[in-house]
């Protein structure tokens, strides 16, 4: 498929422990989004590449999260020491353009459960 | 900053019946806005956006949103509710200068036969 794919689909992890989420975007698209989804929270913003640019990372909760692309296009998401307030699912997006109006192709998110 | 508001976690209403899903939002210039669906453990799908020009806006699945500039608002209508319209639906804003989007809180809409 050309979709976005993110892996693992599911992740279950116990506190304290590391994780990486990976996302493979549409091939060509230039920029790529990671969301945090949480129930009843929305989606909430956390980190933006746009082609050899730096990263924005301005929505990154705190210094235990940070994300990677390399060769501009697959990109981790790491989540060092996870904490039970670290569950919800992570969303990755991806856009062919750099245009404010390009819409968005999401993938179907790693739901990660801290125990 | 940009923000948007949702009315309503959830919305019910029956088969056929008129849907009606509540955004406003605030930005302090001409905004792009963006309707999105999400069908259970899938990603969003994109519904609609408006940008510039026509303020009413046709999208997928039947659905259509108006941008009212005097309202801040960017309702979603559907004449007709259908069983497979039942999901998550999230407003967005893109403001100037701004790369990503802002999502609203969502509206799980429920659809009764």
């Amino acid at each position: 498929g050309a979709g976005v794919s993110q892996s693992p689909s599911n992740k279950v992890t116990e506190k304290g422990k590391d994780v990486e989420l990976r996302c493979d975007p549409i091939s060509g698209h230039t920029a790529l989004y990671w969301y945090r989804q949480s129930l009843g929270q929305g989606l909430e913003f956390l980190i933006y590449f746009q082609g050899n640019s730096a990263p924005d990372k301005s929505g990154l909760p705190s210094d235990r999260f940070s994300a990677e692309r390399t060769g501009g296009s697959v990109s981790t998401l790491t989540i060092q020491r996870t904490q039970q307030e670290d569950s919800a699912v992570y969303l990755c997006a991806s856009s062919g353009d750099r245009g404010r109006g390009s819409p968005l192709h999401f993938g179907n998110g790693t739901r990660l459960t801290v125990t | 900053a940009q923000s948007v508001t949702q009315l309503g976690s959830h919305v019910s209403v029956s088969e056929g019946a008129l849907v009606l899903l509540r955004c406003n939002y605030s930005s302090s210039v001409p905004p792009y806005l963006f309707w999105y669906v999400q069908y259970p453990n899938q990603g969003l799908q994109l519904l609609l956006k408006y940008t510039t020009g026509a303020t009413l806006v046709k999208g997928i699945n039947g659905f259509e949103a108006e941008f009212k500039k005097s309202e801040t608002s960017f309702h979603l209508t559907k004449p007709s509710a259908h069983m497979s319209d039942a999901a998550e639906y999230f407003c967005a804003v893109s403001d100037l200068g701004y790369s990503t989007l802002t999502f609203g809180k969502g509206t799980m809409l429920l659809v009764s036969p």
